[in-house]
């Protein structure tokens, strides 16, 4: 069965640089999620979009933003970057309507 | 403040034993509970959810008991195997909708040994 695709896996960035993840849900999947998990810490919910509109908001830093797009795949967009954003993020999709949230294999990021 | 609380942070069973993981939560808007697994540098799994109107639901070696009034839910794998050596997470959420993002308690790394 198809899973969540997320891209790229792994990234590398210097302090004060932009990154951007990219997510492409299950199909037919509408609902997008995006977690960030650092080193033995719990998944923390930042931000979903359910139909290109933002639904839920969590923890998501100001420097952060997100949009989802037509196709329903989403992009996290992060600037001026810093050392505490190192972690892993990772993307979830569900239909609006079923809760069950399944995740994808994360972008690990680095902040050097 | 933390608001799903998770117990034990880690937990050591003989091969064949039954684990158990509890949970414990404070807003009853919660109505969502699902269990996840995750191996090292993976994404969690789906393991197993429940909803308030149930008290109990197994799937296989996995049952979650619920416990509305209390507030609590628990994990049981029966018959654990080495393989089940993972951090689990339980997590809730709220209706609004269904797109709510999970809240998830502090994982509990379980350890089965051979």
């Amino acid at each position: 069965a198809a899973g969540v695709i997320q891209s790229p896996r792994h990234l590398i960035k210097e302090k004060r640089e932009t990154a951007t993840l990219k997510c492409y849900p299950i199909p037919r999947h509408d609902t997008v999620y995006w977690y960030q998990q650092g080193p033995g810490q719990d998944p923390q919910f930042l931000i979903s979009f359910y139909e290109k509109m933002q639904s839920d908001k969590g923890s998501i830093p100001d420097r952060f933003s997100a949009q989802q797009f037509s196709d329903y795949h989403s992009e996290l967009n992060m600037s001026s970057l810093e050392l505490g954003d190192s972690a892993l993020y990772f993307c979830a999709s569900s239909l609006v309507r079923g809760n069950e949230q399944f995740f994808g294999p994360g972008t690990r990021l680095t902040v050097l | 403040q933390q608001q799903v609380k998770q117990s034990p942070q880690s937990l050591i069973v003989q091969k064949g034993g039954i684990s158990i993981i509890n949970c414990a939560y404070e807003n009853t808007a919660f109505d969502y509970f699902p269990w996840y697994q995750q191996f090292p540098g993976k994404g969690p799994a789906l393991l197993i959810a429940i909803r308030p109107d149930v008290s109990e639901k197994k799937e296989g070696r996995f049952t979650i008991s619920f416990n509305k009034s209390a507030k609590q839910f628990s994990l049981h794998i029966m018959d654990s195997q080495p393989g089940d050596s993972a951090t689990y997470f339980c997590a809730a959420s709220s209706p609004g909708g269904g797109a709510d993002g999970l809240t998830f308690g502090k994982g509990t790394h379980l350890i089965i040994q051979p």
